[in-house]
Parts: C-alpha cells; sequence; structure tokens
C-alpha cells in the first residue's frame, strides 16, 4: 500500500522558535499534498492544499504566512509553522493523493508539537 | 452495538459482535465517501471508500452503506476483534478525492471482552 512518511513524529520547543516539519511520498508521486490539524478528542481539519511547483491554497481562517508551504517535489512538502506561540500546539497531520478521482488520500503519522 | 447520530462519541460492543458506526454528512454536494481508522497517535488509515453512484460497498470485514436521500454514511464491521478498537472517521469530498477532505466528529470505538 501507499506509504506516506512525517519527520519528525515529535517535537517540543519554546514559544518564538519555527518549526518545520516535511511530509514524504514514498512509493507514488503526489501531485498534492495535504496539511491538517488535529486538537485532542478532536477530528480533523483541513489547513491547506499543497501542489507541486505552485502556490498552496489555504483554508479559511489559517494563516499562510504563519504556516509556509513548500512542495519543491513530487515527494516532499514542507510546512513551517513560523513564531510558535503555546496555541499552535496541536497534531499536524499530511495526506497525499495522487492527483486522480475517486482514490483516497493515505496519510502519514503525524507531528506532535507541544510549544512552551 | 449500533452509533446513532453525528455527536456520539463512544461506541462499546463485545468482542465478536458486529458494529455499525454513523455519519451524517453535510454536503449534498459530496461525491466521495471514505471511512478512516484512528488509532492513539497515528494518522488515519484508509479502510474503505465509496462513490455517490453506489449505495453499498463490501471489503474484508466491513461494508459501507450510503443514503443519499438522507446523507448518511454507515460503516458495519463484522466479528469486531480487539484491533477494532479505534476512532473511526467518516470523511466526504466533492470532488472525488482530488480535493481535501471533510472529516465527520468521529466515534471512538471500544471493544468488551
Amino acid at each position: 500500500g501507499a506509504v506516506v512518511s512525517q519527520h519528525p513524529s515529535w517535537v517540543i520547543c519554546k514559544s518564538g522558535t519555527s518549526v518545520k516539519i516535511e511530509c514524504r511520498s514514498l512509493d507514488f508521486q503526489a501531485t498534492t499534498m495535504f496539511w491538517y490539524r488535529q486538537f485532542p478528542k478532536q477530528s480533523l481539519m483541513l489547513m491547506a492544499t499543497s501542489n507541486e511547483g505552485s502556490k498552496a491554497t489555504y483554508e479559511q481562517g489559517v494563516e499562510k504566512d504563519k504556516f509556509l508551504i513548500n512542495h519543491a517535489s513530487l515527494t516532499l512538502s514542507t510546512l513551517t509553522v513560523t513564531s510558535a506561540h503555546p496555541e499552535d500546539s496541536s497534531f499536524y497531520i499530511c495526506s497525499a493523493s495522487r492527483g486522480q478521482l475517486n482514490q483516497p488520500q493515505h496519510f502519514g503519522d503525524g507531528t506532535r508539537l507541544s510549544i512552551l | 452495538g449500533e452509533s446513532v447520530g453525528l455527536h456520539l462519541p463512544t461506541l462499546s460492543v463485545q468482542e465478536g459482535d458486529n458494529s455499525i458506526i454513523n455519519c451524517a454528512y453535510s454536503n449534498s454536494a459530496s461525491d466521495y465517501f471514505i471511512w478512516y481508522k484512528q488509532e492513539s497517535g497515528k494518522g488515519p488509515q484508509f479502510i474503505i471508500d465509496i462513490r455517490s453512484n453506489m449505495d453499498k460497498r463490501q471489503g474484508q470485514r466491513v461494508t459501507v452503506l450510503l443514503n443519499k436521500t438522507v446523507k448518511h454514511l454507515s460503516l458495519q464491521i463484522a466479528a469486531t476483534q480487539p484491533g477494532d478498537s479505534a476512532v473511526y472517521f467518516c470523511a466526504e469530498n466533492i470532488r472525488g478525492g482530488a480535493d481535501g477532505l471533510t472529516f465527520g466528529k468521529g466515534t471512538h470505538l471500544i471493544i468488551q471482552p
């Protein structure tokens, strides 16, 4: 089956720090990747859509200058949380899509971000 | 065991029984639906999907039913096993999965020995 890898799986850092999370599609070329956020005991919420070679599309209420997304290749998308604050602490999960209709998105195992 | 309504967070069933997890979706334009299983500290794992031109689809021990009239989706798990313990989410999409998914609130399935 398709495999999506995220790194790091867990990070703790001080308030004001910027944190980069990597999402890799290991066995297929992902024209589109998605970034979701999940707070404890809640559902996943879409943050942004990352398209290879173009600018990301952000959902309403998600600050593009705070959550920088780069999708430089068909197998790698990165999410950088800039100047992170405690309220940014969450579980960040990426998914990858082949871009074909009626095909499920495959998810990474998430990154637990804790801002002190 | 059966869950009803979108807001029931927990479903407890006996090992070996069948489980039914329900989901009400919101967008009548949605044309692709997926069930995911999420274990603690991990990302969602694909279980089964269904397109809007179908009303039933079966997999290994799982069946998804779609009722577009009332915008309702269900996941049936046969002969529930301890390894089925997880949170189950339905997800919908209006472009066959090509766009980001809208997730339901989730149901925590607990298996009683």
